[in-house]
C-alpha cells in the first residue's frame, strides 16, 4: 500500500525547534520531489517547502525561509523537517506529499504556544 | 505573482451537479492545475490534475462523477450525481517557478 506517514508534531514553546519526520512506504521517495504543507486550525493548505529527488534543488515559502530546513534520506525513505525559531503563527496540521500531490498523509500536528 | 481563485463556499442538492472555478492570475492561463479535496476530519485526496487544454488525470479510484475542464485562465471542477460524502473543501493548487501555490478552497455544502 502507498502511503506516508507524517510524525514528530507536539507542543513546543515559541523560539524552540522540532523536528517533522515523513516515513514512506509503497514506493521509492528516490525518483521524487517532495514536498511539506500546512494547513493551520480552521484554515486553509499553505505550501510550506519542497526539495528535489536529490536535494539538489530547494525552495521555501517566505513565512518559514530561514527558520525552517527540509532534507531527505533516500536510503531510508524519508522526508524531513527541522523547524526553529517557533513562532505561534506555525500552529498548523504538517502534511507531507509527493511531487505531484497525488499522496498525501494524515499530518501531524505541530503548536506552539508558551 | 501566481495566484489561484476560488468562491469561498458553494451549495448544491443530492444527485445534482455542482461545478467549481479556479482562476489563474493574469500571465498564468496555461497552467495546470490540480484539485484536491479534503473531507472533514480528514487529509486532503488528490482528485486529477488538469491542463490548460482541459486534458485530465485522475487519481486511483477517483469516480467518474468527477471530472475537470478548462477555460482561459478558469479550471473547473464538475462534479454529478452529487452524494453526501461529497460535502468537503475542494482546493485547486498549481506549480510555480520555484513555489506551490494553493487557491482558498470552496466549502461544498450538499443540501
Amino acid at each position: 500500500e502507498v502511503q506516508v506517514v507524517e510524525s514528530g508534531g507536539g507542543l513546543v514553546q515559541p523560539g524552540r525547534s522540532l523536528r517533522l519526520s515523513c516515513a514512506v512506504s509503497g514506493f521509492t521517495i528516490d525518483d521524487y520531489a517532495m514536498h511539506w504543507v500546512r494547513q493551520a486550525p480552521g484554515k486553509g493548505l499553505e505550501w510550506v517547502s519542497s526539495i528535489s529527488w536529490n536535494s539538489g534543488t530547494i525552495a521555501y515559502a517566505d513565512s518559514v525561509k530561514g527558520r525552517f530546513t527540509i532534507s531527505r534520506d533516500n536510503a531510508k525513505n524519508s522526508l524531513y523537517l527541522q523547524m526553529n525559531s517557533l513562532r505561534a503563527e506555525d500552529t498548523a496540521l504538517y502534511y507531507c506529499s509527493k511531487d505531484t500531490f497525488d499522496i498525501w498523509g494524515q499530518g501531524t500536528m505541530v503548536t506552539v504556544s508558551p | 505573482q501566481l495566484v489561484l481563485t476560488q468562491s469561498p463556499s458553494a451549495s448544491a442538492s443530492l444527485g445534482a451537479s455542482v461545478k467549481f472555478t479556479c482562476t489563474l492570475s493574469s500571465g498564468h492561463s496555461t497552467y495546470a492545475i490540480a484539485w484536491h479535496q479534503q473531507q472533514p476530519e480528514k487529509g486532503p485526496r488528490y482528485l486529477m490534475k488538469l491542463n490548460s487544454d482541459g486534458s485530465h488525470s485522475k487519481g486511483d479510484g477517483i469516480p467518474d462523477r468527477f471530472s475537470g475542464s478548462s477555460s482561459g485562465a478558469e479550471r473547473y471542477l464538475t462534479i454529478s450525481s452529487l452524494q453526501s460524502e461529497d460535502e468537503a473543501d475542494y482546493y485547486c493548487q498549481a506549480w510555480g517557478t520555484g513555489t506551490v501555490v494553493f487557491g482558498g478552497g470552496t466549502k461544498l455544502t450538499v443540501l
